[in-house]
């Protein structure tokens, strides 16, 4: 198994562009979710989705578009880029949401807006 | 609001030393799961252990051992015997029944030296 895989893992944009980070696992997990690291914030929840076809928001779910089309993809959508989504984004994913699930997280992907 | 709070941003620790992160919580629900996460430099999220709040004794993995106390919600990590490897950010996190959401807090950064 691949686990949960990012693309790319690093990204310049500039203000204005938009870009779509790819998010994938095979481990048949129903929950899979977006984090955002910033120094000094830990990791912050952006969207999360419960299995394919629902998506909720999460902590900071403003400039992000999600969709869950199928079980293993949930990609990232950035509308129009702002230097404040400069960040890294961690992709994570679980057989269920809550209390006895292991979240598997992504590597990551630094994205630096300009 | 739920929160996870690691008061001490950074510490250091000599090779073969024992080292405790702090962290606290703050929920209203009984029914949870906490979470100590390893970031190294590498930037992939390992989780290093995990403690069920409905059992009373404290989860250990190897060199890590946890202190939990439910009442005062409070949670730390015991690292004995400090390899180099354990050079890395480390979150805590915990999520409650019902629901989807994992909270961090925003990391203690740890430092084995030699």
């Amino acid at each position: 198994n691949a686990g949960v895989t990012q693309t790319p893992k690093f990204q310049v944009l500039k203000t204005g562009q938009s870009m779509t980070l790819q998010c994938a696992q095979d481990m048949n997990h129903e929950y899979m979710s977006w984090y955002r690291q910033d120094p000094g914030m830990g990791l912050r929840l952006i969207h999360y989705s419960v299995g394919a076809g629902i998506t909720d928001q999460g902590e900071v779910p403003n400039g992000y578009n999600v969709s869950r089309s199928t079980t293993e993809d949930f990609p990232l959508r950035l509308l129009s880029a702002a230097p404040s989504q400069t960040s890294v984004y961690f992709c994570a994913s679980s057989f269920v949401p809550g209390l006895a699930s292991e979240q598997y997280f992504g590597p990551g992907t630094r994205l630096t807006v300009t | 609001a739920q929160t996870v709070t690691q008061s001490q941003p950074e510490m250091s620790v000599q090779e073969a030393e024992t080292v405790t992160l702090s962290c606290t919580y703050d929920t209203s629900e009984n029914n949870y799961y906490l979470f100590w996460y390893k970031q190294p430099p590498s930037r992939q999220m390992i989780l290093v252990i995990r403690q069920e709040a409905y059992k009373q004794q404290n989860a250990t993995e190897n060199r890590f051992s946890v202190n939990f106390q439910k009442a005062a919600k409070s949670f730390s990590l015991k690292i004995s015997d400090s390899q180099l490897g354990d050079t890395a950010m480390y979150f805590c996190a915990f999520i409650t029944g019902g629901s989807e959401k994992l909270v961090f807090g925003k990391g203690t950064k740890l430092t084995v030296n030699p």
